[in-house]
């Protein structure tokens, strides 16, 4: 069964202060993953896509990265913001069929 | 702006009533979907359309309906069957479904909750 897996499940950052967010998965095969931000309440929001070629990916203060052999991605949000406290979900497509983590939940405090 | 719209934000339901969220877009997209979301897991598909008059069970299908009369409409109905249907319900779209790489839009969820 294709499984995305997030760590940790939630954290506490000082605004100012960096974090990375962890992804695991086990989808094959490997379309492309996606970061999404979901404020509470609201629904999610796309912040990067990467393919299999692709091992950067920025967007603002967010960067993607993806290690396509080891299953890995990660996002690290440089600079923390009080409004970047949201949870942070991993999604995974293969064959156009999404598989999506359970989130991180990331609380920044000023 | 362009979006997508889900009504009503929050919604009861009494037990062995049937109750109908709404979804609308105005991206002209042709796929749409809708997901469950329960705290601690992923979001879990329920039923998809990539075509107006055609739509595909989701993993997670039983107790719900769906119809696709309109391009911009995808309402969802939550039957009496669905015991367990106490969840925050997102519906999606995106453009082109079979390219793969296209980012999925969210509508701002509906809440439902059993009286």
């Amino acid at each position: 069964k294709n499984q995305v897996e997030q760590s940790p499940q939630s954290l506490i950052i000082l605004e100012g202060k960096n974090c990375t967010l962890q992804c695991n998965y086990t989808v094959s095969p490997f379309s492309n993953l996606r970061w999404y931000k979901q404020d509470t309440g609201r629904g999610p929001v796309s912040l990067t896509i990467m393919t299999f070629s692709e091992n950067t990916k920025s967007n603002g203060r967010y960067t993607a990265t993806l290690d396509a052999d080891t299953k890995q991605s990660s996002l690290h949000i440089t600079a923390s913001q009080l409004s970047d406290s949201a949870s942070y979900i991993c999604v995974v497509s293969a064959d156009y069929k999404l598989s999506f983590g359970a989130g991180t939940t990331v609380t920044v405090r000023a | 702006d362009g979006g997508i719209t889900q009504s009503p934000k929050y919604l009861f339901r009494k037990e062995g009533q049937n109750v109908t969220l709404s979804c609308e877009q105005n991206l002209n997209h042709d796929a749409m979907y809708w997901y469950r979301q329960d705290p601690g897991q992923g979001l879990r598909l329920i039923y998809y359309s990539q075509i107006v008059n055609d739509f595909q069970k989701g993993d997670i299908a039983e107790g719900y309906s769906v119809s696709r009369e309109k391009k911009e409409s995808f309402p969802l109905t939550v039957t009496s069957a669905q015991k367990n249907p106490t969840a925050f319900y997102l519906c999606a779209s995106t453009d082109r479904p079979g390219h793969g790489n296209q980012p999925q839009h969210f509508g701002d969820g509906t809440r439902l909750s059993i009286l």
